[in-house]
């Protein structure tokens, strides 16, 4: 059964900072691994989608990377600003069903 | 393209009521998504219909969730009677996908509709 983790579950940097989070998963029958953002009360919003057979994916500031090998995928956000400040969760997707972390909040303090 | 859209944003009901939420999935999607966030569990799929047909509903909890979907633009999820256990954020997704295999589309979600069962 799939499991994702996500660490740190909460991360708090002085904005201009680069940061990575961290997402591993159990199981590396996977068809893409995903990032999310979420923004208090609000939905989800698709980041970025890395195919199976991708090693990293880049969009503006933030690139996302997967080692399915070592079940590993890590999101690099560069020049971090406030408006960054949201929960990131990632997602593995066998088929059609997407299996979720628990999400890393950060805070990007001025 | 409107997004996916959900109704109603906010519900507020008593216990054994029937609360309907409904869904709007972006037009051309064959791959709609109902997921049930809370802050113990996270985000849980209860059931995934592909072309209109439910394809996985393992994630209902109990049978007073039920889910429809009678065309390619309009689902719903209905909880009948509702209980407190059952106040989370619930959110619908889609997608243009297939049903098994090969690569994926990503998801889009909707903003989510609030509810609340006291």
């Amino acid at each position: 059964k799939q499991e994702v983790t996500q660490i740190p579950a909460a991360l708090s940097v002085p904005e201009g900072e680069n940061l990575v989070l961290n997402c591993s998963f159990t199981d590396s029958a996977i068809y893409n691994l995903q990032w999310f953002r979420q923004d208090p009360g609000k939905g989800l919003t698709s980041l970025l989608l890395i195919q199976s057979s991708q090693r990293e994916q880049t969009s503006g500031r933030l690139n996302a990377s997967l080692d399915k090998s070592s079940g590993r995928s890590t999101l690099y956000i560069a020049a971090s600003q406030p408006g960054d400040s949201a929960t990131y969760l990632c997602a593995a997707q066998g088929n059609y069903q997407l299996i979720w972390g628990a999400g890393t909040k950060l805070i990007i303090k001025p | 393209d409107a997004g996916v859209i959900q109704s109603p944003r906010h519900e507020v009901t008593e216990m054994g009521q029937e609360v309907t939420l409904r869904c709007k999935p972006i037009s051309g999607h064959n791959s709609l998504f109902w997921y049930r966030q809370t802050m113990m569990r996270g985000l849980e799929l209860l059931i995934y219909f592909n072309n209109n047909v439910p394809i996985d509903d393992s994630g209902m909890p109990e049978d007073r969730f039920s889910a429809k979907m009678p065309n390619a633009s309009f689902s719903t999820l209905k909880i009948q009677p509702s209980e407190p256990r059952d106040s989370a954020v619930y959110f619908c997704a889609s997608s243009l996908s297939r049903m098994t295999g090969g690569q994926q589309e990503t998801q889009y979600f909707g903003p989510g509709t609030r509810l609340l069962v006291l």
